[in-house]
């Protein structure tokens, strides 16, 4: 069973506009989450992640919002540009884990 | 540069050829793990390793092993491939400590495909 979901497999944005990328969970043990930016035959690279003491955490032009209520998280892409076409996974941990748990990406593409 | 190195990157394959995934890390991280990706599933882990010879089952480890005698290396073996192991696998490594906090390198992937 999927423990974390990203229901959108694909979105597409206008260059300069916002992009926002949704992640669903269903463990109220996972206390660390993730988001995994995935260009084509490379591994995936580490973006940007917040713990569940926070509600919003900012790297530049991303954001990422954590909602624990309803165990759901989301990233934002502020102003979106072309080089940000990529997958982009979500991910998951609990306190002491060792793993992590992957949604199954989204599909972003930027249109210049 | 922090690196994870997989080899080979892609491979074509037989059922039941006996063949080894090599990773190797240069952060000097204790954790290192063993994912797949699958369409519409994710990556999913099949083992990790928390340090020297300490090693453990994630998801879905049937018909895959591993080792870890080496801090840098965490091989992937497929003793006898089949076509279902027909996938992308990607090594990864984090510092110690569980992953909460931590980031996770990855290697560039190896494609695998069993015929």
């Amino acid at each position: 069973d999927q423990q974390v979901k990203q229901n959108s497999p694909s979105l597409s944005v206008q260059e300069g506009r916002i992009s926002i990328l949704n992640c669903d969970y269903t463990n109220s043990m996972f206390d660390y989450f993730l988001w995994y930016k995935k260009y084509p035959a490379e591994g995936p690279t580490f973006l940007i992640s917040i713990s569940s003491i926070k509600d919003k955490n900012e790297d530049g032009r991303f954001t990422v919002f954590l909602n624990k209520s309803a165990k759901h998280l989301s990233l934002h892409i502020v102003p979106s540009q072309p080089g940000d076409s990529a997958v982009y996974f979500c991910a998951a941990s609990g306190t002491g884990a060792n793993n992590l748990f992957f949604g199954t990406g989204t599909r972003l593409t930027v249109i210049p | 540069e922090a690196q994870v190195t997989q080899n080979p990157r892609y491979l074509i394959t037989v059922t039941g050829k006996k063949l080894t995934v090599t990773c190797s890390q240069n952060m000097n991280h204790e954790y290192m793990s063993w994912y797949r990706q699958d369409p519409g599933l994710g990556l999913r882990q099949i083992y990790y390793s928390m340090n020297v010879e300490v090693t453990d089952k994630g998801d879905v480890p049937e018909g895959y092993k591993v080792s870890r005698k080496e801090k840098r290396n965490f091989p992937l073996i497929l003793e006898s491939p089949s076509p279902n192991q027909t996938s992308l696998y990607f090594c990864a490594s984090s510092r110690v400590g569980g992953l909460s906090g931590n980031t996770i390198y990855f290697g560039e992937g190896s494609w695998l495909t069993v015929v």
